[in-house]
């Protein structure tokens, strides 16, 4: 199993701001995923990061809305760009366990709520 | 490419009760399946998973599902809830090996509500 934390826990943003959500895992990992949550809604996948390569992004999320950063095997952080109030969500991030590469069991941290005014 | 259907959205059962949650998914293949639990404040945790073998899988917390590829299903039950049971439950499916597990598609989820 893997322990996520991610920070912060919940904020509430102005619409134009940008903001920066941390994730950090208590072991080293090969791939890191961000889903969005949104209110209502299932789980959707907004990009797979690696170290050391660009992240990869599903069909409808672009890096300038969403840059992330990969820059160790240990942690990550989702960027929230010129934020609007469609992006009031909860931001997931998640790993595969070392057999869940292979199975697909994927571990989440506890989210990040933002709410954007 | 592969969905998955959760049609409650909220359930309420007494404690004491037993619980079936519905999930049907769409996929062409053979589907590896999964519920996951998100309690309040937490992340989410996975309750069991199906990849291929015996049909009735067993999970944690005294839950297990049955696939039924006949009716397209991965539904989760419980003989006996628990207050503790409260939560939302989300039913997901991911391609396999060469599609990316990682890609999981997840249903919007059941909330689960126990009545005292």
């Amino acid at each position: 199993s893997a322990v996520i934390s991610q920070k912060p826990s919940r904020d509430i943003c102005q619409r134009g701001t940008s903001l920066t959500i941390q994730c950090q895992v208590d072991s080293q990992v090969t791939m890191m995923f961000w889903y969005r949550q949104q209110p209502g809604q299932s789980l959707t996948l907004i990009a797979t990061a690696n170290q050391g390569s660009e992240a990869t992004y599903e069909s409808g999320f672009v890096i300038d809305k969403f840059p992330i950063s990969r820059p160790n095997l240990t942690f990550s952080t989702l960027t929230v760009s010129n934020m609007s109030p469609e992006d009031s969500s909860i931001y997931l991030c998640s790993v595969a366990g070392q057999e869940g590469l292979n199975t697909g069991e994927l571990f989440f941290g506890e989210g990040s709520r933002l709410t954007v005014l | 490419a592969q969905s998955v259907t959760q049609p409650d959205i909220h359930i309420t059962v007494s404690e004491g009760a037993s619980l079936e949650l519905r999930c049907n998914y769409s996929y062409g293949a053979t589907p590896y399946l999964f519920w996951y639990v998100q309690s309040p404040g937490q992340g989410l945790q996975l309750l069991l998973k199906y990849f291929s073998g015996d049909t009735l899988v067993q999970g944690i917390k005294g839950f297990e599902a049955e696939f039924k590829r006949s009716q397209s299903s991965f539904n989760l039950r419980k003989p006996s809830v628990h207050w503790s049971d409260a939560a939302e439950y989300f039913c997901a499916v991911a391609g396999g090996m060469n599609t990316g597990f990682q890609k999981l598609v997840f249903g919007t989820g059941t909330r689960l509500l126990v009545s005292p």
